[in-house]
């Protein structure tokens, strides 16, 4: 079964510095990747998603996320963070030929003025 | 956002009281899910609906009855809750790719608190 692991809990980051979470996966083949954002009080809003192809993946809010097979990562990163981008961030995996999704236990982001 | 709606988006309820949940999407999607999440813990599945048919139940204790009339709503009645089942439960939907990983949308979430 697939699983991810998100390191960080807790990132705290200046206005307009830019921004990494990472994200690291337990899979045999070619995973399906997913970042969600979480605002206090809100669902789910995906922000972007690897299937296959380009291993860099924009999205939206001006992020982006890069798999690295090499390292079982899908990292995800925004150049210049916006006080808005404070929220909870998910890391999620799934698989072919399965449609359950495993999330990570999420890093929250601070921006701070 | 319009796409998976939820109510209540609160609800506090005593351990005797029996309350349902309701779940909508407006995509056009076939799947539907029920989540679990509690505070500092991954996401947890406890249901899944493929057309109206439950093709996942995930060792969820009976007090948590699902019901999928369509596949445009989902709902999720409880009854006899205990304290722990205090958490934000989300409601997520996806085309049927049932054998084959989707995108899944979520709802904005109801927040419960069981006294």
């Amino acid at each position: 079964a697939q699983s991810v692991t998100q390191p960080d809990i807790h990132i705290t980051v200046s206005e307009g510095a830019s921004l990494e979470l990472r994200c690291n996966y337990s899979y045999g083949a070619t995973p399906y990747l997913f970042w969600y954002v979480q605002s206090p009080g809100q669902g789910l809003q995906l922000l972007l998603k690897y299937f296959s192809g380009d291993t860099l993946v924009q999205g939206i809010k001006g992020f982006e996320a890069e798999f690295k097979r090499s390292q079982s990562s899908f990292n995800l990163r925004k150049p210049s963070v916006h006080w808005s981008d404070a929220a909870e961030y998910f890391c999620a995996v799934g698989a072919q030929g399965d449609y359950k999704l495993s999330f990570g236990a999420g890093t929250t982001v601070t921006v701070r003025a | 956002e319009t796409g998976v709606t939820q109510t209540p988006r609160h609800l506090v309820m005593g351990m005797t009281n029996k309350k349902s949940l309701k779940c909508e999407q407006h995509l056009g999607h076939n799947a539907m899910y029920w989540y679990k999440q509690s505070a500092k813990k991954p996401l947890e599945l406890m249901f899944v609906y493929n057309f109206k048919e439950q093709t996942e139940n995930n060792s969820v204790p009976s007090r948590f009855s699902p019901e999928c009339p369509n596949s445009s709503h989902l709902f999720l009645h409880l009854h006899t809750l205990q304290p722990e089942d205090s958490a934000l439960y989300l409601c997520a939907s996806s085309f049927n790719k049932m054998a084959d990983t989707d995108t899944q949308y979520f709802g904005p979430g109801t927040r419960l608190t069981v006294l």
